[in-house]
């Protein structure tokens, strides 16, 4: 069984579409993440979720928000895409503490014409 | 503060010299470090962790890093390079602070295997 699942793998859209991103952990885990890796691979945090309520917000764009329905389930939608939104986006999970590795699901990339 | 600096952007080795992929950090607190590997096209996969135990910390593949606090180092090796070995390679610092854990990762290393 996949840990952390990511759907849908590619999605290609417009400027100005609204659109999201599913993400499933089936480990258990009490933390949730959303990253966005660029083309030079590097990995910025956007959100945390830990038990169903946002602990990390690293300033991302308020077009951005995850939606939490349950504990092993982290949504990200994206409203009014643009260019820039380009990347990669990893959901992640965790147990909750610093000593936890985090769980990688295997990426979808949006692509934004 | 919290912060890692992965040294180099890119390593380049022949398959089966050694590997040395460094990585530095700073942190306010006691911190846990880790390494992860991704693969061309994939997420992100846990090689080694420390954790305030052991200093020299073994992980999959091989792969081994030892924290120095004098150095306030973490750099990663491994004895012989091989051609699966090609990847990028991230550094990461986690603590836990005033009620929240907050996690770095490092710009990556992409390390090429020359056959």
């Amino acid at each position: 069984d996949t840990a952390v699942s990511q759907t849908p793998k590619y999605l290609v859209t417009q400027m100005g579409n609204d659109k999201s991103i599913k993400c499933e952990q089936n480990l258990g885990h009490d933390t949730m993440y959303w990253y966005k890796q660029d083309s030079k691979k590097f990995l910025k945090i956007m959100f945390s979720y830990n038990n169903k309520e946002l602990i990390i917000n690293e300033t991302v764009p308020n077009r951005f928000s995850p939606k939490s329905p349950d504990k092993a389930h982290l949504n990200l939608h994206i409203n009014s895409l643009e260019l820039g939104d380009s990347a990669v986006y990893f959901c992640a999970s965790s147990q909750d503490g610093a000593t936890y590795e985090q769980y990688f699901g295997p990426g979808t990339r949006l692509t934004v014409t | 503060a919290q912060s890692v600096t992965q040294l180099d952007s890119h390593v380049s080795v022949s398959e089966g010299t050694p590997v040395l992929l460094r990585c530095n950090y700073s942190s306010s607190y006691s911190p846990s470090l880790f390494w992860y590997v991704q693969h061309p096209n994939k997420g992100l996969q846990l090689l080694l962790k420390y954790t305030s135990a052991a200093t020299l910390v073994k992980g999959i593949n091989g792969f081994e890093a030892e924290f120095k606090k004098s150095e306030t180092s973490f750099h990663l090796t491994k004895p012989s390079a091989h051609m699966s070995d090609a990847a990028e390679y991230f550094c990461v610092v986690s603590d836990y602070a005033r009620g929240y854990q907050k996690v770095t990762f490092g710009t990556g290393t992409k390390l090429q295997v020359i056959p």
